[in-house]
């Protein structure tokens, strides 16, 4: 059984860097069958995609991040991370970590969620 | 890219069928085959519970269905229990690469 896992600060301070990692268990993220993916919930709001990586290192990000996303691979932890810079309150939410299938591009494995809040 | 449009709310009887909708556009919905539901308790993972428009996948009840019309998607819950209810969200591939999620609708048993 595949399972995800968040893990990273709780409260990070407005203009720094928010830092989550997803550890991968049941699975191997070297899979070409899949794309590993950030997902974030702000309180009161919908779900909104931030981004994926593959395997290979390629990535792909929501235009609306600006260029502040930067998604990694560390392959001999089973794990991928977020690292999202120049935060303010509008970051705060529960990101989620998510397994989306290459062909179908659902997301058929999540994380339980890490609650993120910025503030000073 | 805009989040797809779902109604905020629906509700419905146990026993009962509610739809809900999910309204996009020619590069997300209307384009592509690949729009997804999922169920969504809070402080829980999501649960994938429809792929590909119209797939179940394996452990989702048959009470769960897809289709799509033109710009619009929709999943409906036949025979309704007290335990759908949650918040349920579509989301769809587009023609950018980018996906996109629906705006949420919170599921009601009366």
């Amino acid at each position: 059984q595949v399972q995800l896992q968040e893990s990273g600060p709780g409260l990070v301070k407005p203009s720094q860097t928010l830092s989550l990692t997803c550890t991968v268990s049941g699975g191997s993220i070297r899979s070409g069958d899949y794309f590993w993916s950030w997902i974030r919930q702000p309180p009161g709001k919908g779900l909104e995609w931030i981004g994926y990586i593959y395997y290979s290192g390629s990535t792909y990000y929501d235009p609306s991040l600006k260029s502040r996303g930067t998604i990694s691979l560390d392959t001999s932890k089973n794990q991928f991370s977020l690292s999202l810079n120049s935060v303010t309150a509008a970051d705060t939410a529960v990101y989620y970590c998510a397994r989306e299938r290459r062909w179908g591009h659902h997301f058929d494995y999540w994380g339980q969620g890490a609650l993120v809040t910025v503030s000073s | 890219q805009s989040a797809l449009t779902q109604p905020a709310s629906v509700s419905g009887s146990p026993g009962q069928s509610i739809t809900i909708s999910c309204t996009g556009t020619g590069t997300d919905v209307g384009g592509s085959d690949y729009v997804s539901w999922y169920q969504h308790h809070p402080g829980t993972a999501p649960k994938l519970i429809i792929s590909d428009v119209s797939s179940r996948p394996s452990g989702v009840s048959s009470r769960f269905s897809g289709s799509k019309s033109g710009n619009t998607a929709s999943l409906t819950i036949s025979g309704l229990q007290a335990g759908d209810e949650s918040d349920y969200y579509c989301s769809s591939y587009t023609s950018t690469n980018i996906r996109v999620f629906g705006t949420g609708t919170r599921v009601t048993v009366l």
